[in-house]
């Protein structure tokens, strides 16, 4: 069964750095077709797609957020991450993981989430 | 403002029928495959639906998915109190490379 676990700051300064990890466990990051992808989702909010890496290191960003934003793979540690960089008010959210499937075109395996404050 | 539309509530009795929209361009729901994901109250988004139809392993044949034309739509039978979420329709949007959502429906079971 594949799990997936967001882990990170909970509480981010202004202007600085968000970064975040999910841990995958019960297959291979680096093994089958899939897309590791970061969503988020404000306090009563709806969802938001920040962006994706495919097992090759191909990426995707949403165009709102692709300036501030990277994803990347660590094979070594079954991981992949989310950084964005000058942080406001704005990117407080639930931060998910999620592995797409192309075969599906959906989103089967999530994270539990992660919240991210961002405050001084 | 979410590219696909989806009405902020719905409501209807336990054991009732109800039904839930997912309007958008045919450029997204027209051309690519719709899911659909139930979130209840503090917990990570659930597969329900996925290609416009289909359900996952274990979601109970009370859900369903359909499409025509731009717009998708969710329904699900024999409503249960269990079934108070926020359901989300997602599909992807080709011409700029993201995958889009809808806004977000809540259902309440009154």
């Amino acid at each position: 069964q594949v799990q997936l676990q967001e882990s990170g700051p909970g509480l981010v300064k202004p202007s600085q750095t968000l970064s975040l990890s999910c841990t995958v466990s019960g297959g291979s990051i680096s093994s089958g077709s899939y897309y590791w992808t970061w969503i988020r989702q404000p306090a009563g909010k709806g969802l938001e797609w920040i962006g994706r890496i495919y097992t090759t290191g191909s990426t995707n960003y949403n165009p709102s957020l692709k300036s501030r934003v990277a994803i990347s793979l660590d094979t070594s540690k079954n991981q992949f991450s989310l950084k964005v960089t000058s942080v406001n008010a704005a990117d407080t959210a639930v931060y998910y993981c999620a592995r797409g499937d192309p075969l599906i075109a959906a989103y089967l395996y999530w994270g539990q989430g992660a919240l991210v404050t961002v405050s001084s | 403002q979410s590219v696909l539309t989806q009405p902020p509530s719905v409501s209807a009795a336990p054991g009732q029928k109800v039904t839930i929209s997912c309007s958008g361009s045919s450029s997204i729901v027209g051309n690519n495959y719709v899911s659909w994901y139930q979130q209840l109250p503090g917990t990570a988004p659930k597969l329900l639906i996925y290609e416009s139809n289909k359900r996952p392993s274990g979601i109970p044949d009370r859900f369903s998915g359909s499409t025509s034309g731009t717009s998708a739509t969710l329904g699900i039978t024999g409503l249960q109190t269990g079934d108070e979420a926020d359901y989300y329709c997602g599909a992807w949007d080709a011409s700029l490379s993201v995958r889009v959502f809808g806004g977000g429906t809540k259902l309440t079971v009154l």
